[in-house]
């Protein structure tokens, strides 16, 4: 079946940067984009991009430019996100998810990062 | 900057029907903005509801429903149960490759 499994717990000081994996089973990776969410402690859902494992593309919203890198490796399935000059206030769960129909299918189990000093 | 709103709460009795609404900021909200909802308890992960408006995932029964009702976005729960109390969240396609999430309803059955 389908199935999204994320890495494991980080926890990270201010500045540092944090890469984040979501692989990727069940179908193949490069016939879908991939979002990025995440959700601080008691918050809401926050997009933060969409990755094209096929073509290569990216989209993320202003608030995460330049600080937000998705990447991808087809050989292994993985779908990478990561994200620079950690503020305290990026201490999140982070989600990939599958896209479809420009909304998501299957959902990682997140991956909680918490940005500490 | 685009937002989308939601309901904060809402509240339904057993057996009844709700409909939760997802707007837009700046304009109307169409199939164009391919509209999906999703469901979140706490310490679990989202669950897909529908996409694209109206289409249910896989396994979701028909008692959620998807519409666009005036300018906005809608999720009809029908004989509402006691465990679809959660958080219901709505995203949006802007365009330019861009989504945004709504902040959520918290949906009480009581």
């Amino acid at each position: 079946q389908v199935q999204l499994v994320q890495s494991g717990a980080e926890v990270k000081k201010p500045g540092a940067s944090v890469k984040v994996s979501c692989k990727a089973s069940g179908y193949t990776l490069a016939n879908y984009y991939m979002h990025w969410v995440r959700q601080a402690p008691g918050q809401g859902l926050e997009w933060m991009g969409i990755v094209n494992p096929s073509g290569g593309t990216t989209s993320s919203p202003d608030k995460f430019q330049g600080r937000v890198t998705m990447t991808w490796d087809t050989s292994t399935s993985i779908v990478y996100m990561e994200l620079s000059s950690l503020r305290f206030e990026d201490t999140a769960v982070y989600y990939c998810s599958r896209s479809f129909q420009n909304g998501m299918d299957v959902w990682g189990q997140g991956t909680t990062v918490t940005v500490s000093s | 900057q685009t937002v989308v709103t939601q309901e904060p709460s809402l509240s339904v009795s057993p057996g009844g029907t709700v409909t939760l609404t997802c707007g837009l900021s700046s304009g109307s909200v169409s199939t164009n903005n391919y509209p999906s909802w999703y469901q979140q308890t706490p310490g679990r992960a989202p669950r897909t509801l529908l996409y694209s408006t109206n289409i249910r995932s896989s396994g979701v029964p028909d008692r959620f429903s998807g519409s666009i009702v005036g300018n906005k976005a809608a999720l009809t729960i029908t004989g509402a149960q006691a465990d679809d109390e959660s958080v219901y969240y709505c995203m949006l396609y802007v365009g330019r490759g861009i989504s945004v999430f709504g902040g959520g309803t918290k949906l009480t059955v009581l």
